[in-house]
């Protein structure tokens, strides 16, 4: 089946720092990805969908100017968390819709992001 | 708007117990239907999908059939085991847009 990667898995940052974390997919083109971000013990909550090439769009709520994200090619999308708080420790998620139909979207393993 | 009702959690079973995790949505158009199972400290992957009404997506042993008389996706294992022991996320989508329920935990206990 399709594989989407993530890195780096794991991250420890200090407060104020930027982290940037980045989501591949390996073997088809994802015209679209996703950003979720999902707190201990709940759903996923989708931050943002990218669109090769244009800029994302962002869910309501979610502060485009903390949450930088990038799509710069058709397997390739970044999330870049600037000046991170403790608050914005989490674990975050993204997603590629493969060009295989019908539309399905296939996960990355996940980032998990401490903030210090 | 489309949304996805799952049932609540924790749900704890003994090993070879029967499992149904209920899942009932609302939708405009024809969604799609799917089941994620994410695993401690994993990302989430994909169980089954099914695309239209009376379809039955299967895997694992998991099987689930899209209902649009009831709108329901309910999820269900025969005989689980300590290793179904995850999260399990309902979901739609009508396009390119995913919604979720907010999951169910499983424990299998032996």
């Amino acid at each position: 089946g399709a594989v989407v990667s993530q890195h780096p898995s794991w991250v420890i940052c200090k407060s104020g720092t930027s982290v940037k974390i980045e989501c591949r997919s390996l073997d088809f083109q994802a015209t679209t990805m996703f950003w979720y971000r999902q707190f201990p013990k709940q759903s996923l909550m989708l931050m943002a969908t990218s669109n090769e090439g244009s800029k994302a769009t962002y869910e309501q709520g979610v502060e485009k100017d903390k949450f930088l994200i990038n799509h710069a090619s058709l397997t390739l999308s970044t999330l870049t968390v600037t000046s991170a708080h403790p608050e914005d420790s989490s674990f975050y998620i993204c997603s590629a819709g493969s060009d295989r139909g019908p539309k399905t979207q296939y996960f990355g393993p996940g980032t998990r992001l401490l903030v210090l | 708007g489309d949304s996805v009702t799952q049932m609540e959690g924790p749900v704890t079973l003994s090993e070879e117990a029967f499992l149904t995790i209920n899942c009932t949505y609302t939708a405009t158009g024809y969604p799609s239907l799917f089941w994620y199972v994410q695993y401690p400290g994993e990302g989430l992957q994909l169980l089954l999908k099914a695309t239209k009404a009376d379809d039955k997506g299967s895997n694992k042993g998991f099987e689930a059939t899209y209902r649009k008389e009831t709108t329901s996706f309910h999820l269900e294992k025969g005989s689980v085991q300590v290793s179904d022991s995850a999260v399990y996320f309902c979901a739609l989508s009508t396009g390119n847009q995913f919604y979720f329920g907010t999951g169910t935990s499983l424990t299998v206990i032996p």
